[in-house]
């Protein structure tokens, strides 16, 4: 079965110095692998995708992902954090398995960017 | 182009009444998925529509739920006789075809009293 964890509850960091939010997965052949952030009684924005190609994905609001297959991991950086970067953010990955290609979602990480 | 829609945005019921929930996919798509957001839980599958046709309803507990995708209009998720549990944030997303990006609508907050 195919599955991401996001091994965070909770990410603190302070304004201007980078930030990483965990995910790993575990599926059987090549991952579609996303990254969604939700903010306060929103609906979930699309960041960035990896399907293939470079293992760096860039990305909306200045974010990006790295994709390391050796470790199963697809973390989302930014280099400078913003106070209105914290929200929720959910990786997920394809279900390749089924019809129609469900996503698959993390418990998600809660982002809190302070001043 | 305007995203995908959904309403209401807020929902109250009262145990036993039904709950219908509406999305209109973003124009040109004809994929929509539905998913929903319990309390302190991740976003879970529940099915997955094209248009008239139910593709994957794995996810969708088997008693009280139904989804439908019509020729013409929204997708609409129907919950009869709502019990407490069923409060969720309930979210469609959807997508021009099968392997592209899903993006989601704003939600819908079920609240069954």
């Amino acid at each position: 079965a195919q599955s991401v964890a996001q091994p965070e509850d909770q990410v603190n960091v302070a304004e201007g110095n980078p930030l990483t939010v965990k995910c790993t997965y575990s599926v059987s052949g090549n991952p579609y692998l996303f990254w969604y952030v939700q903010y306060p009684n929103r609906g979930l924005q699309f960041l960035l995708k990896y399907i293939t190609g470079d293992n760096l994905v860039k990305g909306s609001y200045g974010f990006e992902a790295e994709f390391n297959k050796s470790q199963t991991s697809f973390h989302l950086k930014k280099p400078s954090a913003l106070v209105s970067d914290s929200a929720l953010y959910f990786c997920a990955v394809r279900d390749l398995y089924n019809q129609g290609g469900k996503l698959i979602f993390g418990q998600g990480t809660e982002l809190s960017v302070k001043p | 182009n305007a995203g995908v829609m959904q309403n209401p945005r807020h929902l109250v019921r009262r145990r036993g009444q039904e709950a219908r929930l509406r999305c209109s996919p973003m124009k040109g798509h004809s994929h929509v998925y539905w998913y929903r957001q319990l309390p302190e839980e991740g976003l879970k599958f529940m099915v997955y529509l094209q248009k008239e046709n139910i593709i994957d309803e794995s996810g969708m507990p088997k008693e009280r739920f139904s989804a439908e995708f019509p020729k013409e209009g929204p997708s609409i998720l129907r919950i009869q006789q709502v019990v407490r549990g069923d409060s969720a944030a309930y979210f469609c997303a959807s997508s021009p075809a099968v392997e592209e990006t899903q993006y989601f609508g704003p939600g819908t907050r079920l609240l069954v009293l």
